[in-house]
Formats: structure tokens, C-alpha cells, sequence
């Protein structure tokens, strides 16, 4: 099945420098990669995704790359600020359960320091 | 966001007891899918369903059992109890328009003792 390795899983970060999360995905036929942020005790929201067709996309201060011959992908936030402070998660489809479900990173912890 | 609720927010059982919890979406969308959050795990489907009557087991199903008899009706049963189920516990939709992008409920936090 898909399989989804999600690095580092912790992250400390001065505000206003770069963040960077990295993800690898097994299932080659994989076509859609998003990304959830979590904040504490809340649900995980959407904040960008990709599909395969393009290589990166970019939303504000938060941008994916993606590289399918190597099968990973990334998260970008620059210029970060406190409130970037949460739990991101990445995610691909495929696998044994199908093209329909995610199986999830197991999350970035980002704190932003001050 | 406010389309998706889940209810309990917060719930404490006892081993052995039965306990439901239940996710109600009005999107009209046509998946839903149950996720357990745990510390360490990230987030592991439980079950999933592509349609009213339709459903699946995803990647950690034993000890639990679904039902979809309306489209905006998930509700997913622990028909045992046991310690390892504390956990938190988020129902998610999908749109079959938008294909993958899934919406979460704010969540229910199980405890079993």
C-alpha cells in the first residue's frame, strides 16, 4: 500500500526565516498531494495542495514543490510569522485502499520563535 | 467548515461499553471517512464510504463498526470498549467533484478507562 514519510518531525524556526517540510510517497501512481495544519486542539484544515501535473504551487508565503520521478514532495513557508506555530500534516492517495483515500504523514511539529 | 459536526465533542466510557459517535455533513458530499489520531501515528483511517450503503474498512478497522443509511449521516461504533481506543477521533468528507480534497469535523476526544 501507499506508505508516506514525513520529515523532520519536529521544527524550530526564528520568525520571519524559512520553513521547509519534506514528504516521500511509495505509490507511484499517486496524483494529488496535500497539505493539512493542525492547531492545538483543532481539526486539520486544508492550507494547499498539489496535483501531478504541475511541479510547484505557490499560495502567499506557503509553496509545494513536487518531483515525481523522486517521489517527494515539499511544503514552503517563508517569512514566517507565530501564527504559522501548528501541526502539518502531509498526505497522498493510492495504495490498497485506492485513489479515493489519503494515508497521512505523521505530522511536522513547527514552532515558531519569536 | 461549518458543514461538517461531529457529536460527542467529549466523551468517557467505560472498558466494555458500547459508544457511537456521529458525524453529520450537509454538502450533500458522497464520501465520508472515519480517522483515529494519535500521538506519534498522525491520522489512520478507520473506515471509509463512497456512498449511502457503501463502506470499507481502511487501514485500523477491528473493534469498530459503520453505517451509512443517509448521505449526511456517518456514524461510527465502538461496540466494545477497550483502553487502546482512547483517542481522538475525526470524521472527514470529500466532495466526488473535487476528487481528494477532504474536510474535517472539529473532532470527538474518546476516553476509555
Amino acid at each position: 500500500g501507499e506508505n508516506v514519510e514525513q520529515h523532520p518531525s519536529t521544527l524550530s524556526v526564528q520568525e520571519g526565516d524559512s520553513a521547509v517540510i519534506k514528504c516521500t510517497y511509495s505509490d507511484s501512481a499517486s496524483n494529488y498531494f496535500p497539505w493539512y495544519k493542525q492547531e492545538l486542539g483543532k481539526r486539520p484544515q486544508l492550507i494547499i495542495d498539489i496535483r501531478s501535473n504541475v511541479g510547484e504551487k505557490k499560495d502567499q508565503r506557503i509553496a509545494v514543490t513536487l518531483n515525481k520521478t523522486a517521489k517527494h514532495f515539499s511544503l514552503h513557508i517563508t517569512e514566517t510569522q507565530p501564527e504559522d506555530s501548528a501541526v502539518y500534516f502531509c498526505a497522498a492517495p493510492g495504495g490498497s485502499f485506492g485513489n479515493e483515500k489519503l494515508t497521512f504523514g505523521t505530522g511536522t511539529r513547527l514552532t515558531i520563535i519569536p | 467548515d461549518a458543514g461538517i459536526t461531529q457529536s460527542p465533542r467529549y466523551k468517557i466510557t467505560e472498558t466494555g461499553r458500547q459508544v457511537t459517535l456521529m458525524c453529520h455533513q450537509t454538502w450533500s458530499h458522497s464520501y465520508m471517512f472515519w480517522y483515529r489520531q494519535d500521538l506519534g501515528h498522525g491520522l489512520r483511517l478507520i473506515y471509509y464510504s463512497a456512498a449511502a450503503d457503501i463502506t470499507d474498512k481502511g487501514e485500523v478497522p477491528d473493534g469498530y463498526v459503520v453505517s451509512r443509511s443517509k448521505t449526511e449521516n456517518f456514524p461510527l461504533t465502538l461496540e466494545s470498549a477497550t483502553r487502546s481506543q482512547t483517542s481522538v477521533y475525526f470524521c472527514a468528507s470529500m466532495s466526488e467533484v473535487v476528487y481528494n480534497e477532504q474536510f474535517f469535523g472539529p473532532g470527538t476526544r474518546l476516553t476509555v478507562l
